[in-house]
């Protein structure tokens, strides 16, 4: 299957910094991704979706000036949280939609666990 | 993307076969029933999908029923690494409009030695 990345896998931040997490869609191009952000013991809740040479489109209940997306290019997605606060601590998830002639397939990345003290 | 329901948790002995079951009842004719599991800290991983047939892969055999309201994920011989949350998702499999997938509580197969 098609392999996405994330960096880094685990970033631990004081309150008030920034942190920009990375996704990369490693052997095809995604003109779209997706970032998620997963709670202990809760499931996935998309965050965002991120369009090549677009601006993201957001979730309800979702800051965009707080989680700011660029997907400038084809292979590669940023979110940076701007400002961390503890209650951004969360594991945060990006995929990539691959498509062709007979498919629309999602590969998810291995996960950012954010940790804000 | 028609809803589904799964039991919250299940146990299983190593090496037995695990039956994950999905209800699914509102599924439309056009809607695929995919699985998907995640494994502690790690992100979600394709398991199967398939439509009206039963489908089998290298990981997993998906038995759809007739009418197409439930379905079983089937892993053969489970084995301690098989422990995650396994995901039951429904949506058309040639989505044009390019939407996440979304996830629902899954069910958190225990695998005991």
């Amino acid at each position: 299957g098609a392999v996405v990345s994330q960096h880094p896998s685990r970033v631990i931040c004081k309150s008030g910094t920034s942190v920009k997490i990375e996704c990369r869609s490693l052997d095809f191009q995604a003109t779209t991704m997706f970032w998620y952000r997963q709670f202990p013991k809760q499931s996935l809740m998309l965050m965002a979706t991120s369009n090549e040479g677009s601006k993201a489109t957001y979730e309800q209940g979702v800051e965009k000036d707080k989680f700011l997306i660029n997907h400038a290019s084809l292979t590669l997605s940023t979110l940076t949280v701007t400002s961390a606060h503890p209650e951004d601590s969360s594991f945060y998830i990006c995929s990539a939609f691959r498509t062709g002639r007979s498919y629309n397939e999602q590969f998810f990345g291995p996960g950012t666990r954010l940790t804000v003290l | 993307d028609a809803k589904t329901t799964q039991p919250p948790s299940m146990d299983c002995a190593e090496g037995r076969a695990a039956n994950l079951p999905c209800n699914h009842s509102t599924i439309s004719g056009n809607e695929y029933v995919y699985w998907y599991r995640q494994i502690h800290s790690q992100g979600p991983q394709y398991i199967i999908h398939g439509l009206k047939n039963n489908e089998t892969n290298e990981m997993a055999s998906l038995i759809i029923t007739e009418d197409r309201k439930s379905s079983t994920l089937i892993l053969p011989h489970a084995t301690l690494r098989d422990t995650a949350v396994y995901y039951c998702i429904v949506r058309p499999f040639l989505d044009t409009g390019r939407r996440a997938l979304t996830f629902g509580s899954g069910t958190r197969l225990q695998v005991q030695p």
